[in-house]
């Protein structure tokens, strides 16, 4: 079965650096995501993206984040000066079509990123 | 997106039904009802979503009420690879994001 690939899964990098986290969504999805998951709390959206462009993002995706889909199969997530705070697990997910009624999303098992 | 309502925990015993249900009174006509559960610290996986009409796939069935004010997810024979982090999720139509609360928490026991 299709599924999301994420790398790496774990991250570690100083605060103040710049980090990108990969994602290779299911090859026919139209619409990518992240969200994130601070240690013992909620899975939390931050961005949705669809042809090239941002679709929806949440109050956390401020202007330290940014999407990219730089070819065919990869989608990445920057983030441009870590904080401590930014320190959660990372999870991309993909969906096949919004006029496919209900199509869920499909997510990755997640980038660990730890900001020292 | 439509405020889903779930017990923070259950227990089942091996090999037995394990029933989740969801509160979801707020729901539009045409918004769906998903669910996921989260293993560990894993992503969450899908595991089936509908509308109106029950549903059925090889890993669980989805019983919704005609109202559409709740919904109860069945894992039919559950083991303990089950134990997980199941979350309900009913986004607003039109919308991209799926706002995930804190589940309940399904704890299979030997």
């Amino acid at each position: 079965e299709p599924e999301v690939t994420q790398t790496p899964s774990h991250q570690v990098t100083q605060m103040g650096q710049e980090v990108i986290l990969r994602c290779v969504p299911i090859s026919n999805h139209l619409y990518f995501y992240w969200y994130r998951q601070i240690l013992g709390q909620k899975v939390e959206f931050l961005v949705s993206f669809y042809n090239n462009e941002i679709s929806e993002k949440s109050e956390i995706f401020d202007d330290q984040f940014s999407v990219e889909r730089p070819d065919g199969s990869n989608f990445t997530l920057k983030i441009r000066s870590t904080k401590l705070e930014d320190s959660a697990m990372y999870f991309c997910a993909s969906s096949e079509s919004f006029d496919t009624p209900g199509s869920p999303l499909h997510f990755g098992n997640g980038t660990r990123l730890t900001v020292t | 997106d439509a405020k889903t309502t779930q017990p923070p925990s259950m227990d089942c015993a091996e090999g037995r039904a394990a029933n989740l249900p969801c509160n979801h009174s707020t729901i539009s006509g045409n918004e769906y009802v998903y669910w996921y559960r989260q293993i560990h610290s894993q992503g969450p996986q899908y595991i089936i979503h509908g509308l109106k009409n029950n549903e059925t796939n090889e890993m669980a069935s989805l019983i919704i009420t005609e109202d559409r004010k709740s919904s109860t997810l069945i894992l039919p024979h559950a083991t303990l690879r089950d134990t997980a982090v199941y979350y309900c999720i009913a986004p607003t139509s039109g919308t991209y994001k799926y706002i995930f609360g804190t589940g309940t928490r399904l704890k299979v026991l030997a």
